[in-house]
């Protein structure tokens, strides 16, 4: 069946500019997860969803990062005024439910890169 | 949350076992082992799981030793597709944010 998968694959914009990345689910998935991933390093979480719960936006870096998700479907993070330390792939996740034993399935990234 | 080790780099012969060792030494009971790669360019790449016993599944086999403080993953016939970082990393229960850190980079050579 289709993956998870992200629109654009690539994103480059200026510094100050708002960008809005978004996050197409596994279909049934109804928890959705948000990473970034810098050059050369590991996932650093950012948000996830689960239903219509309230969600986890512990590791969003600071007020200029956002998320909406609407119901169980798409996704969209958004980040405004960005800086060059936003620069990164941006990576989104589903899973069949929120547990811990349930597999996140990673789609392809989006590549952002802020001049 | 328990903290994993695994060597920087490996390399492996196309044809032979690639076997990736992790650390979890601070593990506990309920906590999981799972073990991702990323084939360049691409996002993360589920590859298997376990918690007490030993795992396989038509990518890889997981070896978790009794005590359950280290793990192995075994790739039975590396090929040049699967030159990857891959990324062990342990869940504790109620624990949704994966953290993955920099993982093994293994190179398959022909």
């Amino acid at each position: 069946g289709a993956g998870v998968s992200q629109s654009p694959s690539n994103k480059v914009t200026e510094k100050g500019k708002d960008v809005e990345l978004r996050c197409d689910p596994i279909s049934g998935h109804t928890a959705l997860y948000w990473y970034r991933q810098r050059l050369g390093q590991g996932l650093e979480f950012l948000i996830y969803f689960q239903g219509n719960s309230a969600p986890d936006k512990s590791g969003l870096p600071s007020d200029r990062f956002s998320a909406e998700r609407t119901g169980e479907s798409v996704s969209t993070l958004t980040i405004q005024r960005t800086q060059q330390e936003d620069s990164a792939v941006y990576l989104c996740a589903s899973s069949r439910r929120l547990a811990s034993t349930d597999t996140q399935y990673f789609g392809p990234g989006t590549r952002l890169t802020v001049l | 949350d328990a903290k994993t080790t695994q060597p920087p780099s490996m390399d492996c012969a196309e044809g032979r076992a690639a076997n990736l060792p992790c650390n979890h030494s601070t593990i506990s009971g309920n906590e999981y082992v799972y073990w991702y790669r990323q084939i360049h360019s691409q996002g993360p790449q589920y590859i298997i799981h376990g918690l007490k016993n030993n795992e396989t599944n038509e990518m890889a086999s997981l070896i978790i030793t009794e005590d359950r403080k280290s793990s192995t993953l075994i790739l039975p016939h590396a090929t040049l597709r699967d030159t990857a970082v891959y990324y062990c990393i342990v869940i504790p229960p109620g624990t949704y944010k994966y953290i993955f850190g920099t993982g093994t980079r293994l190179k398959v050579l022909a």
